[in-house]
C-alpha cells in the first residue's frame, strides 16, 4: 500500500494564480482531510471528508475549496492565492473521525 | 482555537536518557494521540489513549492521561539519536454539530538526542 500521497511536493505561486493540490489514498479510509502547518502554530484544520460526496469547513477553510467524488481522492483547491497561504501543507486520512490519522508526506507552497 | 499545548517547547537530552513531554487541554475529550514530526517529513502516529485509560505502553514509550488535571504525558525511555523530532498531541474534541469529531493539534515540543 501507498498510504497517503501527494502531489506536488514543493510549488511556487504568484498572488491570484490558482492551482489544486492532489490527495490520494488506498487504505479505503472514509475520513479525510487537510491541514496546513505553519512555523509556531501547530497545525490547523482547513476542511475535512467523511466520505464521498460530504465536506465541511474546519478551523481556518477561506480562500480554499474541496470536494469528494471518490472515497480515494481529496483535492485542495486553492481559489486566488495570497501570500498568506505560503505554508506547508498535509492531507490525513483515518478509518473514522477521531481514530490515528495517517499523514501525507506534505506540500510546501509559496505564494510570491 | 487550538486545545493542546505541550511543553515543553524544546527539549534537548543525551542519548541514552528518558525524554518527558507534557500536554495540556481545555475541554473534555474522547481520546489523545501522540504524533511524532521528523524534519521536512509528514506525522506519523506514535499511540492513541482513551478518556478512560489512564496509562499506556507501546515499546518505549509511555503514556499518562489525567482527566482531571486535563493533561498527559509522553514518556521516551533510553532515548536514541533517531528520536530526534518534533512531537505533537491532538486531542479528539465534538466539533461543529451533534457527532461530528476533530483532531486538535498543539504547536509541538522539538526534541533534540545528542549522541
Amino acid at each position: 500500500n501507498a498510504g497517503v500521497t501527494q502531489t506536488p511536493k514543493f510549488q511556487v505561486l504568484k498572488t491570484g494564480q490558482s492551482m489544486t493540490l492532489q490527495c490520494a489514498q488506498d487504505m479505503n479510509h472514509e475520513y479525510m482531510s487537510w491541514y496546513r502547518q505553519d512555523p509556531g502554530m501547530g497545525l490547523r484544520l482547513i476542511h475535512y471528508s467523511v466520505g464521498a460526496g460530504i465536506t465541511d469547513q474546519g478551523e481556518v477553510p477561506n480562500g480554499y475549496n474541496v470536494s469528494r467524488s471518490t472515497t480515494e481522492d481529496f483535492p485542495l483547491r486553492l481559489l486566488s492565492a495570497a501570500p498568506s497561504q505560503t505554508s506547508v501543507y498535509f492531507c490525513a486520512s483515518s478509518s473514522r473521525q477521531g481514530n490515528e490519522q495517517f499523514f501525507g508526506p506534505g506540500t510546501r507552497l509559496t505564494v510570491l | 482555537s487550538q486545545q493542546g499545548e505541550e511543553d515543553p517547547q524544546a527539549l534537548s537530552i543525551q542519548e541514552g536518557e528518558n525524554a518527558t513531554m507534557n500536554c495540556s487541554y481545555k475541554t473534555s475529550i474522547n481520546n489523545l494521540q501522540w504524533y511524532r514530526q521528523n524534519s521536512g517529513r509528514g506525522l506519523v502516529h506514535l499511540i492513541l489513549i482513551r478518556s478512560n485509560e489512564r496509562e499506556k505502553h507501546s515499546g518505549r514509550l509511555r503514556v499518562t492521561l489525567d482527566t482531571s488535571k486535563k493533561s498527559s504525558s509522553l514518556l521516551i525511555t533510553a532515548s536514541r539519536a533517531a528520536d530526534t523530532a518534533s512531537y505533537f498531541c491532538a486531542t479528539e474534541v465534538p466539533y461543529s454539530g451533534a457527532g461530528s469529531y476533530q483532531l486538535t493539534f498543539g504547536k509541538g515540543t522539538k526534541l533534540s538526542v545528542i549522541p
